[in-house]
């Protein structure tokens, strides 16, 4: 089955520097990348998300990035602000199936003002 | 706010015991899906239940089970409870059959001593 792989567990950046997070998968029938932030105490929310038809997409201060030959995507945060400090999730899966979709570990991000 | 209810938010118990997490999707959506996310761990799916049946499972123990009743509020039953099974478990539901955003209720937050 896929298996998603996510770098770094932890990142601390200074606000308004920028932060990358990088996720392997293995499956190359995958095609469907969603992002998810987990605020503290709360559920994790999708923030944004990539198919395999395109390489990149922006919104706002996030983008994120696809090497379908490499297998890796990465999200980028622009700017980065104190309330961008969260856990954030990758995920693959096989034509946007729910129940398909595998989960990185998380990457715990952390903003200094 | 997701629109998706989990109760209850944290619950102790001891091994061997039993207890039910409860949730209530948003308003709309047939899909319930339930994850069972460890310490520094990603999500792992656990089980799908679209509008009353079950759709798909993941890595759910037998000793796990689920149901999604007619007003479509979902239960996971987690029984013979080891400390192993310490977690945060999280609800999320969905419009389709298994495809479209994933909404995430705030976990039921589970200790077993």
């Amino acid at each position: 089955g896929e298996n998603v792989e996510q770098h770094p567990s932890t990142l601390s950046v200074q606000e308004g520097d920028s932060a990358v997070i990088k996720c392997t998968y293995s499956d190359s029938a995958s095609n469907y990348f969603p992002w998810y932030k987990q605020e503290l105490g709360k559920g994790p929310q999708l923030i944004i998300d990539i198919r395999s038809n395109v390489g990149e997409k922006k919104d706002q201060r996030i983008a994120v990035t696809l090497n379908k030959t490499a297998k890796h995507f990465s999200l980028h945060i622009t700017e980065t602000q104190p309330e961008d400090s969260a856990v954030y999730f990758c995920a693959a899966s096989i034509r946007g199936n729910n129940n398909d979709m595998r989960f990185g570990a998380g990457t715990r991000l952390t903003v200094k003002p | 706010d997701s629109g998706v209810t989990q109760t209850p938010k944290h619950l102790i118990t001891a091994t061997g015991q039993r207890v039910t997490l409860r949730c209530s999707p948003r308003s709309g959506d047939l899909s319930v899906y339930w994850y069972q996310q460890s310490l520094d761990q990603g999500l792992q799916f656990l089980i799908q239940y679209y509008n009353g049946e079950e759709r798909a499972k993941g890595n759910i123990l037998e000793r796990f089970s689920a149901q999604q009743f007619p007003d479509l509020h979902s239960e996971l039953n987690l029984s013979s409870l080891e400390l192993g099974d310490s977690a945060l478990y999280f609800c999320a539901s969905g419009r389709g059959q298994n495809t479209g955003e994933l909404f995430f209720g705030e976990g039921s937050r589970l200790t077993v001593l």
